[in-house]
């Protein structure tokens, strides 16, 4: 069974640390997205990466970076938590050039106080 | 006006029920549209690709009016098990730039014993 897997459950951090949120993939997906979701506002797209080492800007990347060193594995970077953070984050991979959709990740309710 | 919009709900309907779920959107360079599901505190899961020419996966008939720029979701003979958000996907090919996936905020479905 095809597997995307984001390495918490639950996160509780405090406003001003460095969170770094891990998503692992195991169906050789060339693309790779992290989103939040938030209600009342749905998913919004943070960043994406259709590559090894690339990475673009999503509509919302503010106060987010990313990292993508290998193929299965994209990173969600929070330099500086704050409370506005405090959110359901959630990654999804895909094929490249084929429109099969998502398989998202089990998501990470990330809590910053 | 959002680029993907739906009738929030919360729709609930009995057991044994057919429902439908509409979804409008505004871009016309929309290419592939896609229904997902999720459950609560859970990811979003794919429930159907939609394609032009309609297409149907047991209790579920998934149809679009590229003219009207409208797709559908039916559910006939409603199960408690169906009870979840229904999210209306719209993937917009861009040919200079990357494609750009956009989720519409979902519909939610309680059916009723």
């Amino acid at each position: 069974d095809v597997k995307v897997t984001q390495s918490s459950r639950y996160l509780v951090k405090r406003t001003g640390e460095k969170v770094f949120l891990e998503c692992v993939q195991d169906m050789d997906h060339e693309n790779m997205f992290w989103y939040r979701q938030d209600p009342g506002l749905g998913l919004r797209l943070i960043y994406f990466s259709y590559d090894v080492k690339m990475k673009e800007k999503g509509d919302i990347p503010e106060g987010y970076s990313v990292s993508r060193e290998k193929k299965e594995r994209f990173s969600l970077i929070l330099e500086s938590a704050s409370t506005n953070q405090t959110s359901m984050y959630l990654c999804a991979s895909s094929f490249q050039g084929e429109r099969y959709g998502y398989t998202f990740g089990s998501g990470t309710r990330l809590t910053v106080v | 006006r959002k680029e993907v919009e739906q009738d929030p709900g919360p729709f609930n309907v009995p057991e044994g029920a057919t429902v439908a779920f509409n979804c409008t959107y505004s871009n016309s360079a929309s290419q592939s549209f896609f229904w997902y599901r999720q459950d609560c505190r859970k990811e979003p899961k794919l429930l159907m690709s939609v394609y032009s020419s309609g297409n149907e996966d047991g209790r579920f008939t998934a149809q679009l009016n590229r003219a009207s720029q409208y797709i559908s979701l039916l559910i006939r003979d409603s199960k408690l098990s169906d009870s979840a958000t229904y999210l209306c996907v719209v993937n917009i090919i861009k040919k200079t730039s990357y494609d750009k996936v956009i989720f519409g905020p979902g519909t939610s479905l309680s059916v009723i014993p």
